[in-house]
């Protein structure tokens, strides 16, 4: 299975923003895959925020804030979520997810997101 | 509205085997693949394994595979994951997610359900 690196923490103020990342292998590239991102709040289950490919095929989950938004660094096979105007109930673990094969899936090991 | 709610999580010993049971509810079982995944205590998300719709294909990840079986029953609304010869390392919350079948996202999650192995 693939590793997807993704920094262990982050954190910003309320009011900035948060650019979270999710780097693939190099022998994955970041241009031909969906990447989906996921909010964890301590003991709750995953919620699905969006899914970026490309700008003019992306996805928002239902109800997720349009300040939460997906892009992809190619030059670092990178996917990236951005989350501008922070607020305190942000502050959560994300997850990058990425389905290598269609059947099969695979995560980032998280980042913990503080909210300064 | 869309309901899974995941049962039979509990203390095991090592190599024992437990049987988890995810029931569905609030929208077309039969049509949806549905997912295990798993997180243990204090860590990250690990994919585990998925099922079709129809119950054809099955997919486990490396870590599971030769141990792990899961299954459907769509007259049923349920999903079912056999956990057999299972590891310390098998400790979990597991938790049962519908894929959307068009953007392919985990959009439904139950609330999980603990495995722990120990002796």
């Amino acid at each position: 299975q693939p590793v997807l690196t993704q920094p262990p923490s982050s954190s910003a103020s309320p009011g900035e923003s948060a650019r979270l990342t999710c780097t693939l292998p190099s022998d994955i590239n970041v241009r031909r895959y969906n990447i989906y991102w996921y909010q964890q709040r301590p003991g709750s289950p995953p919620r699905y925020l969006l899914y970026y490919y490309s700008d003019s095929d992306k996805g928002q989950g239902s109800g997720v804030p349009s300040r939460f938004s997906g892009s992809k660094d190619a030059s670092a096979n990178t996917g990236v979520l951005l989350i501008s105007g922070l607020q305190s109930e942000d502050e959560a673990d994300y997850y990058c997810m990425i389905w290598p094969s269609n059947a099969s899936g695979v995560f980032g090991g998280g980042t913990k997101l503080t909210v300064l | 509205q869309v309901q899974l709610v995941e049962s039979g999580g509990g203390v095991v010993q090592p190599g024992r085997s437990l049987r988890l049971s995810c029931g569905a509810s609030g929208f077309t079982f039969s049509s949806y693949a549905i997912h295990w995944v798993r997180q243990a205590p204090g860590k990250g998300l690990e994919w585990v394994a998925v099922i079709s719709s129809d119950g054809s294909k099955k997919f486990y990840a490396d870590s599971v595979k030769g141990r792990f079986t899961i299954s459907r029953d769509n007259s049923k609304n349920t999903l079912s994951l056999q956990m057999n010869s299972l590891r310390p390392e098998d400790t979990a919350v597991y938790y049962c997610a519908r894929r959307d079948g068009y953007n392919l996202h985990l959009d439904y999650w139950g609330q999980g359900t603990l495995v722990t192995v120990s002796s």
